[in-house]
């Protein structure tokens, strides 16, 4: 396993809930990421956070909120979410957040919160 | 920004075959070329890289090849066995630019017994 855990992995709710997704790393990085992974679509860069910093957010529509209280956990915050939500949520984590030099590091997944949206 | 298409979307092949996926990429600043491989139930694992500075990497039966004038590059899978089936992704990723990396659509691989 990549040492990134994501909880819960399975989820199911209605347009009204409230939800949050975890996602914990072990590799002692400094940067974490929420991609959104839809079938026949690339992966979706959804939030990018480096030291706690929120450094990028891709036009996420509201109802989204990330929140990341220190290097090692991140959490999505759901609140009536629309069907078309309904997706694979994956976080990843990487050695920092690739500001500086000339190569970017390695990011590594968890295995991903299945969400479907009713 | 960056744009990245791979291809195939499907393969199939024959177990000892071997199994060769393409991307291409736009932003001829990317210097970071990742490929993944996500299996049923779980998150993209990262098998193979390669950087700008060199043209190819290889590791056991997986390899890399890179060729910056054309913008793509490819991966290669020789003597394919059944576990080698999931779906791969390419990615590219341009310095300095809080590491966004760009993802291609994906190729199913089946590997048949």
């Amino acid at each position: 396993e990549t040492g990134v855990t994501q909880t819960p992995r399975h989820l199911v709710m209605g347009m009204t809930n409230k939800k949050s997704l975890k996602c914990e790393q072990h590799l002692g990085h400094n940067a974490m990421y929420w991609y959104k992974q839809s079938a026949k679509k690339p992966l979706e860069l959804m939030f990018v956070y480096n030291f706690k910093e929120q450094t990028e957010n891709n036009s996420v529509p509201s109802r989204f909120s990330p929140e990341c209280p220190n290097s090692s956990h991140l959490f999505l915050h759901l609140h009536t979410l629309q069907p078309e939500d309904s997706a694979l949520y994956l976080c990843a984590s990487s050695q920092d957040g690739g500001l500086a030099g000339d190569f970017q590091e390695t990011q590594y997944f968890g295995p991903g919160t299945r969400l479907l949206v009713l | 920004g960056e744009n990245v298409e791979q291809h195939p979307s499907t393969l199939s092949v024959q177990e000892g075959d071997s199994a060769v996926i393409k991307c291409t990429y736009s932003d001829s600043a990317s210097n970071y070329f990742p490929w993944y491989k996500q299996e049923l139930g779980k998150g993209p694992q990262l098998i193979i890289d390669i950087r700008s500075n060199v043209g190819e990497k290889k590791d056991q039966r997986i390899a890399v090849t890179l060729n910056k004038t054309a913008k793509h590059f490819s991966l290669h899978i020789t003597e394919t066995q059944p576990e080698d089936s999931a779906v791969y992704f390419c990615a590219a990723t341009v310095a300095n630019t809080g590491n966004q990396f760009y993802f291609g659509t994906g190729t199913s691989l089946t590997v048949i017994p």
